[in-house]
């Protein structure tokens, strides 16, 4: 099974700066043939569910603010926002859907300085 | 915007049963995967079983694997998690999801519902 690792757990940022969570898969989730790496990011706000944000691992889900960036390939990916704004603050998750079973990220927790 | 509504969740002895319902709704729920994701509030998220389109196609997580069942309605737009010989670690938030599968493609889990809470406890 593909574990997928976090880091960090938590994250305090200030508002306006920029925050970066990284993501470690186990095995590789790129699909050489068509290029595609098989991640995605999610946003939880309080009492909500999961919202999708980007998806093959930088491809923005429709209405995601710019300022949410998705890079990396292969086994190493991270999520960027770029100008961090309140409402931003979440937890954030990392998946691969490359291999069943579909796995998570343990989640980042960010917080507004 | 496209629905799904949890419904079946509550208290339950360890060694009992449950089961969830899904129901979907403003969107062609017959054209996608559904899957049941389970978080401890606050904490990771855990995906649990998925079916296929038209029903024949089933997958779980290991720890789930002959205790859980997952099915599907698509005449009635829902999906069933049948849960039994529940253990104090299935305690959770479960949550239905959709999947559009394009062949052997699997996609990100792009609509969530609301989620239906599970409590194992004697």
């Amino acid at each position: 099974d593909v574990v997928m690792t976090q880091s960090p757990e938590s994250l305090v940022v200030s508002l306006g700066e920029r925050a970066t969570i990284n993501c470690r898969s186990s095995q590789s989730v790129l699909n050489s043939g068509t290029g595609k790496n098989y991640v995605a990011w999610y946003q939880q706000r309080p009492g909500q569910p999961p919202r999708l944000l980007l998806y093959w691992a930088s491809t923005r889900d429709f209405g995601v603010p710019e300022r949410f960036s998705g890079s990396g390939s292969g086994t190493s990916f991270s999520l960027t926002i770029s100008s961090l704004q309140a409402e931003d603050v979440a937890l954030y998750f990392c998946q691969q859907y490359y291999f069943l079973p579909f796995s998570f990220g343990q989640g980042t927790k960010l917080d507004l300085k | 915007e496209e629905i799904l509504v949890e419904s079946g969740g509550g208290l339950v002895q360890p060694g009992g049963s449950l089961t969830l319902s899904c129901l979907g709704s403003r969107f062609i729920f017959s054209s996608y995967w559904m899957t049941w994701v389970r978080q401890v509030p606050g904490k990771g998220l855990e995906w649990v079983a998925a079916i296929s389109e038209d029903g024949t196609k089933t997958y779980y997580l290991d720890s789930v694997r002959g205790r859980f069942s997952i099915s599907r309605e698509n005449a009635n737009a829902s999906v069933t998690l049948r849960l039994n010989s529940l253990r104090a670690g299935d305690t959770a938030i479960y949550y239905c999801a959709r999947v559009f599968v394009d062949g052997s493609v699997y996609r990100p889990f792009d609509f969530w519902g609301q989620g239906a809470l599970v409590t194992v406890t004697s």
